[in-house]
């Protein structure tokens, strides 16, 4: 059975940090890996998928990478601002549908 | 290109009750799958529909049903709501070109609170 576990919980930097939220998996089957961000009470905004057979992903100051293998992915975001806070998610496509982890709480303090 | 929509966008039930929640995908998708979040956990997947057949589920009971339309909208439908049913309900579509591997398309989400 698939688990998804999202390491940290919660999370509070300065702004102006990189950090790397981290994303392990039990089943290495998968098609692909996505990461979201929630805003507090709001629905899913899709920031990065990773395709099986791909290493890494980039857009804007986030990039993600996937190491099927090892069941790991980690979201590292660069140059981290005040908007950035939020909750993140990361999912893995698993036969026909998405596990997910419980997500990472980020706070980023002006 | 619309993206996906879902209504309503709260909703407010006591127990017992039952509720019909809809979703319309994203042009060119025909492939619609629910999910339920609870406060301060990731989504769990309910069930997914493909050409208007159920296509996988989930570890839900058998109160929580669906239904595809032919032009690939959907419903989840839930009888006999019980408090714990208190959610986000978002809905997802896919173009299932691939079957499998498809990137899925979220909608806003309906808020459902159970009294």
């Amino acid at each position: 059975k698939q688990e998804v576990t999202q390491i940290p919980a919660a999370l509070s930097v300065p702004e102006g940090e990189n950090l790397v939220l981290n994303c392990s998996f039990t089943d290495s089957a998968i098609y692909n890996l996505q990461w979201f961000r929630q805003d507090p009470g709001k629905g899913l905004t899709s920031l990065l998928l990773i395709q099986s057979s791909q290493r890494e992903q980039t857009s804007g100051r986030l990039n993600a990478s996937l190491d099927k293998s090892s069941g790991r992915s980690t979201l590292y975001i660069a140059a981290s601002q005040p908007g950035d806070s939020a909750t993140y998610l990361c999912a893995v496509n698993s036969n026909y549908q998405l596990i997910w982890g419980a997500g990472t709480k980020l706070i980023i303090k002006p | 290109e619309t993206g996906v929509t879902q209504s309503p966008t709260h909703l407010i039930k006591t127990r017992g009750q039952q509720v019909t929640l809809r979703c319309s995908s994203q042009s060119g998708h025909n492939t619609v799958s629910w999910y339920q979040q609870a406060l301060g956990q990731g989504p769990q997947f309910i069930f997914q529909y493909y050409r208007e057949e159920e296509n996988g589920r989930g570890n839900f009971p058998p109160r929580f049903s669906g239904l595809q339309f032919p032009n690939y909208s959907s419903e989840l439908n839930v009888n006999a709501l019980e408090l714990d049913d208190s959610a986000l309900y978002l809905c997802a579509s896919s173009s299932n070109r691939d079957y499998l591997g498809n990137e899925q398309f979220f909608g806003p989400g309906t808020r459902l609170t159970v009294l």
